[in-house]
């Protein structure tokens, strides 16, 4: 089991606060990924990343924004929380160098009220 | 356009017996396929993963199948328990990008009763 964490775990947020959601990891794997997941459908690629100051969007547009500075930390933010960002948050974790496997996190379950 | 379908969406059975779930895909290139367990509130968790060259593959009692000629996949359970109860996920990594590109289905949601 990869050590990969997230917090918080469960967050209930009012409508136009500002989130960061936590993602770390302590195996010093170059490859990060957020993933929205809703319940009852698949995962969605938000963001990922190759590697400290590289961030890129996945294929779900998100208004939110993530931040590579450290190998460890991948926090994502969102500015202005909306119910519509109301979702499960889940990070992985993948050794560029090997095996295409990646590692999930906890999650976050975000409620925006 | 690239996608995984899973079949049935919901299945409940009695702990003790075997079920099937059902992964048919369309991405292309093809790399490998995984099964993953996602418990309510965590995160999915690798169960298997098959290349294009592996017809079968087990980890316990999880047996997964693949046929790559016409892109279904199969995960069978033997023995149910009630720690079974999960999100099955099949997920298909497409070989054609850098990324690695993973393409998932909705999952199965199984539920196993005493």
């Amino acid at each position: 089991e990869a050590d990969i964490y997230q917090t918080p775990r469960y967050l209930v947020i009012g409508t136009g606060k500002k989130i960061t959601l936590e993602c770390s990891q302590t195996m010093g794997h170059d490859k990060m990924y957020w993933y929205q997941q809703d319940p009852g459908m698949e995962l969605h690629l938000i963001h990922y990343s190759y590697g400290v100051n590289s961030t890129e969007k996945g294929d779900l547009s998100s208004e939110s924004t993530v931040s590579r500075i450290r190998t460890e930390h991948f926090p994502l933010t969102l500015e202005s929380a909306r119910p519509s960002h109301t979702s499960q948050y889940l990070c992985a974790i993948s050794n560029a160098w090997g095996s295409d496997e990646q590692f999930f996190g906890p999650g976050t379950r975000l409620t925006v009220l | 356009k690239n996608q995984v379908e899973q079949s049935p969406q919901s299945l409940i059975i009695l702990e003790g017996k075997n079920c099937t779930l059902q992964c048919n895909y369309t991405v292309s290139p093809f790399s490998n396929l995984r099964w993953y367990k996602q418990d309510t509130g965590r995160g999915p968790v690798s169960l298997t993963i098959m290349t294009f060259s592996e017809n079968t593959k087990s980890n316990g009692r999880y047996t997964a199948t693949l046929d790559a000629d016409t892109k279904q996949s199969s995960l069978h359970i033997t023995a149910s328990q009630l720690s079974d109860s999960a999100s099955y996920i099949c997920v298909v990594t497409d070989r054609g990008s850098t990324l690695g590109r993973l393409y998932f289905g909705r999952g199965t949601q199984l539920t196993v009763w005493p």
